[in-house]
């Protein structure tokens, strides 16, 4: 009963560099959403994405791209990374409109 | 604007002593609040929500939380607290009429003293 897969868990860049966070779900969820976390600032919506073949920015979608593949997989795409995207990212899926969140267990990204 | 605002970045409580943590929202639509937990190096976890049906509103590990909207609260109680529940908790709010997003307050990191 995996739920939300995200990989890598791990990542350290240099600033500059790219790369992709990968995230998928077995719930047969609609939605979709890519948060960051950051230290004293609670959780903040990059990506979502309501169904599949639609995405939408949240609060802070600068210096990131996302792709819904299908219905099962949301990645995240940081072009040329920063040292202010250094955060722990996580993915998570939901049914509808109920609010209800099931999340991954994240994905720590360093860059110096 | 709407928002979130959980007061305390950290509680700190002795072993089966009251757990209270706090939860204010602004808004001027009903809400659909909810608080998550999240427990060293995990992702969240839904710990109950509310959505517009009771307002004392109970969930896993015996937790509860009451929606008072002349306070415009959604505190989270425990009576007796455990080592086990030593975590992060977040209350979020989401709003009708707006797609499905949840706005998460800043956390509030609870320890539990022996």
């Amino acid at each position: 009963n995996a739920g939300v897969t995200q990989t890598p868990k791990f990542q350290v860049l240099k600033t500059g560099q790219s790369m992709t966070l990968q995230c998928a779900q077995d719930m047969n969820h609609n939605s979709m959403y890519w948060y960051r976390q950051d230290p004293g600032m609670g959780l903040r919506l990059i990506y979502y994405s309501a169904s599949e073949g639609t995405t939408d920015k949240g609060e802070v979608p600068n210096g990131y791209n996302v792709s819904r593949l299908n219905k099962r997989e949301f990645s995240l795409r940081l072009e040329s990374a920063a040292p202010s995207q250094t955060s722990v990212y996580f993915c998570a899926s939901s049914v509808g409109s109920t609010g209800e969140l099931f999340f991954g267990e994240g994905s720590r990204l360093t860059v110096l | 604007a709407q928002s979130v605002t959980q007061l305390g970045s950290h509680v700190s409580v002795s072993e089966g002593a009251l757990v209270l943590l706090r939860c204010n929202y602004s808004s001027s639509v009903p809400p659909y609040l909810f608080w998550y937990v999240q427990y060293p190096n995990q992702g969240l976890q839904l710990l109950l929500k509310y959505t517009s049906a009771a307002t004392l509103v109970k969930g896993i590990n015996g937790f509860e939380a009451e929606f008072k909207k002349s306070e415009t609260s959604f505190h989270l109680t425990k009576p007796s607290a455990h080592m086990s529940d030593a975590a992060e908790y977040f209350c979020a709010v989401t709003f009708s009429g707006g797609y499905n997003k949840l706005i998460f307050g800043a956390g509030t990191r609870l320890a539990v003293h022996p």
